[in-house]
């Protein structure tokens, strides 16, 4: 990937429990944004959190973004087997607006 | 709400054949993106436009051309294609452009291309 790690690459969970997605990041950045897709579905848009912004929450999902790190973490509580899906971040590096997106983290939510 | 619309949804094509992929932004979004993910992967920035010009390149490769209309759409067009060039490719729009603080991309459903 072009701009750093997602782990873990994959998590299999119960209905209920929480999942936990971290994301790493090489450069400065503007934003940085989460984004969901289904099996070679669209990316759905999740959350964006401001280089500025610690934490920011949205329904079950909490987002944190620590810049000393170069890291962010998305959270998603009481998982639901319809949340199967990847989760990629993206940064926005102040470069034009393209996004550079992570490898992605494959969630399996179990029933 | 509107969403990104691209067309076709889905291709297939031969070698060296050539390809126009279609991408309506959401209205009054002036900024447009184009992806391309391949099977496993993660989605790779190809080019952008910004009211109608350039603003950014990407990974694409020479073969690949693209342009943003007077009524903002944009079309990708792909020439001499090859069978790595089988993917998705996604089209974004968003708003406040190279002058703003760069906003959520919002992201079409993708035009699955496969080449024979």
């Amino acid at each position: 990937s072009q701009q750093g790690e997602e782990d873990p690459q994959a998590l299999s969970i119960q209905e209920g429990e929480n999942a936990t997605m971290n994301c790493s990041y090489k450069t400065s950045i503007n934003n940085l944004q989460w984004y969901r897709q289904n099996s070679g579905r669209g990316l759905v848009h999740l959350i964006l959190i401001r280089s500025n912004e610690r934490e920011k929450h949205s329904g079950r999902l909490r987002v944190t973004l620590d810049t000393s790190k170069k890291s962010s973490s998305l959270l998603i509580t009481a998982s639901r087997a319809a949340d199967t899906a990847s989760y990629f971040c993206a940064t926005d590096n102040n470069q034009g607006g393209k996004l550079i997106f992570g490898q992605g983290t494959e969630l399996s939510v179990k029933p | 709400a509107a969403g990104v619309i691209q067309s076709p949804r889905h291709l297939i094509k031969e070698k060296r054949e050539t390809a126009t992929l279609k991408c309506y932004p959401i209205p009054r979004h002036d900024t447009v993106y184009w992806y391309q993910q391949g099977p496993g992967q993660d989605p790779q920035f190809l080019i952008s436009f910004y009211e109608k010009m350039q603003s950014d390149k990407g990974s694409i490769p020479d073969r690949f051309s693209a342009q943003q209309f007077s009524d903002y759409h944009s079309e990708l067009n792909m020439s001499s294609l090859e069978l790595g060039d089988s993917a998705l490719y996604f089209c974004a729009s968003s708003s406040g452009g190279l002058a703003g603080v760069q906003e959520t991309q919002y992201f079409g459903p993708g035009t699955r291309l496969l080449v024979l």
